[in-house]
């Protein structure tokens, strides 16, 4: 089982109001990654890092922002939150080897359910 | 525009049939991964397959990878109560320098197995 976790579950604000997902893992990886998933539709990569202090941005635009000061914590933060951010947001976390092929496992966490009012 | 396309998007079946989704793209992939994500849940790998041509097994579950790399498909045999959940294909495309590599996935198979 996968020891990565994400805080909180579900969350429901009004519009305006700045957020920040948590997302720790214990396993030590390198490589984080924030998903965006809407149901009946496609995983969207939104941002990714491959160690502390380095982020990038995912395939898919978003107004959101992350960081990586510590290996085991990757938050994403919503500066103002507006009911287009409303979502399921996935965190994974992969380890840093030769990625050979793009074989490398990416573990998930449950998810944090957002809603935007 | 969708890189990689699952079907079906949806499927019902009965305990102890048969079934097969299908994961096809137009790109290539250096790999191709197989997960299962239960309600409320992230997704968890199933399969990674590497070579074109490539079968893998895992119990009653079989992947296939296309020879040219561009699609894969899963069988499942007897299906039980327990398979139902939402499957996802996801595509390793390389990333600019070919160290590292981004997943592309599709939206997934909803398979329900009714008792």
């Amino acid at each position: 089982e996968a020891d990565i976790y994400q805080t909180p579950r579900y969350l429901v604000i009004g519009t305006g109001k700045k957020i920040t997902l948590e997302c720790s893992q214990t396993m030590g990886h390198d490589k984080m990654y924030w998903y965006q998933q809407d149901p009946g539709m496609e995983l969207h990569l939104i941002h990714y890092s491959y160690g502390v202090n380095s982020t990038e941005k995912g395939d898919l635009s978003s107004e959101s922002t992350v960081s990586r000061i510590r290996t085991e914590h990757f938050p994403l933060t919503l500066e103002s939150a507006r009911p287009s951010h409303t979502s399921q947001y996935l965190c994974a976390s992969s380890e840093s080897t030769s990625d050979r092929g793009g074989t490398d496992t990416q573990y998930f966490g449950p998810g944090t359910r957002l809603t935007v009012l | 525009t969708q890189l990689l396309e699952q079907s079906p998007q949806f499927l019902s079946i009965q305990e102890g049939e048969n079934l097969t989704v299908y994961c096809n793209s137009s790109s290539v992939f250096s790999s191709l991964q197989w997960y299962r994500q239960e309600p409320g849940e992230g997704p968890v790998l199933l399969v990674t397959v590497v070579t074109g041509g490539e079968v893998k097994k895992l119990k009653r579950l079989t992947f296939q990878f296309g020879d040219a790399r561009k699609d894969s498909s899963l069988h499942i045999t007897a299906a039980q109560p327990g398979d139902t959940g939402l499957y996802l294909c996801a595509g390793a495309i390389p990333q600019s320098g070919g160290s590292n590599y981004k997943l592309t996935f599709g939206k997934g198979t909803l398979l329900t197995v009714n008792p």
